[in-house]
């Protein structure tokens, strides 16, 4: 059983491009979970999903980020022009159930860099 | 709003000595509380979690936590350290009353010498 699955796993993207992550979740998963990582700090959450809707937004910033989960194939993160604040580690999570004892496991991110 | 503090950036250990990496944490519900380690440029792994019950819960590679809830703790514990613990280790809770939102602390870096 594959583990959660990102790619790519390093993206080097100019300013003003725009960067596309992709994640599939483990198999069986229907929920995912999107993370950002700075350098030499935690995690923060950026935006929960399940098949086709978007469950919990909070942490996406509210322009150029946006987020989907389609019935068929990966979930995507999207950054359009991005901007070298941009430059982390990106973190997918996936879980099976969505109660809040379930755990999440990890992929093992895309490093962003913008140049 | 749900918060996770892990107040100690890197704890240094010698090997076979006891580890113990802190965590406190603030719900307005239930906590549901977990512990993930990270190594260089991976993903996070999952290393145990408390729901209920037994407040010390066991995990992965020997690891274990101890649930205080009048000190709203889970403090992450080795008996005996090895040189393959050194990474980063990080804390983070849901909120029973708030979703599944994981939140997590600023993360702690453990350096195990030999």
């Amino acid at each position: 059983n594959a583990g959660v699955m990102q790619n790519p796993r390093h993206l080097v993207r100019r300013r003003g491009q725009e960067a596309r992550l992709r994640c599939s979740p483990m198999k069986g998963h229907s929920h995912v979970y999107w993370y950002r990582q700075l350098p030499e700090e935690g995690l923060k959450f950026m935006v929960y999903l399940q098949k086709e809707n978007i469950i919990d937004e909070s942490g996406m910033p509210k322009e150029r980020f946006s987020a989907e989960f389609p019935k068929e194939g990966p979930s995507i993160l999207r950054i359009q022009q991005v901007v070298r604040g941009d430059s982390a580690a990106y973190f997918c999570a996936s879980s099976h159930l969505d109660g809040p004892n379930t755990e999440a496991f990890f992929g093992q991110g895309t490093r962003l860099t913008v140049v | 709003a749900q918060s996770v503090a892990q107040p100690e950036d890197q704890v240094n250990v010698a090997e076979g000595n006891p580890l113990t990496v802190k965590c406190t944490y603030s719900v307005s519900g239930n906590p549901y509380l977990f512990w993930y380690v990270q190594y260089p440029n991976r993903g996070l792994q999952f290393l145990l979690k408390y729901i209920t019950g037994d407040n010390l819960v066991k995990g992965s590679y020997g690891f274990e936590a101890e649930f205080n809830k009048s000190q709203t703790s889970f403090h992450l514990k080795k008996p005996s350290a090895l040189v393959s613990d050194s990474a980063l280790y990080f804390c983070a809770v849901r909120d029973g009353a708030a979703g599944n939102k994981l939140t997590f602390g600023g993360g702690t870096r453990v350096l195990v010498k030999p």
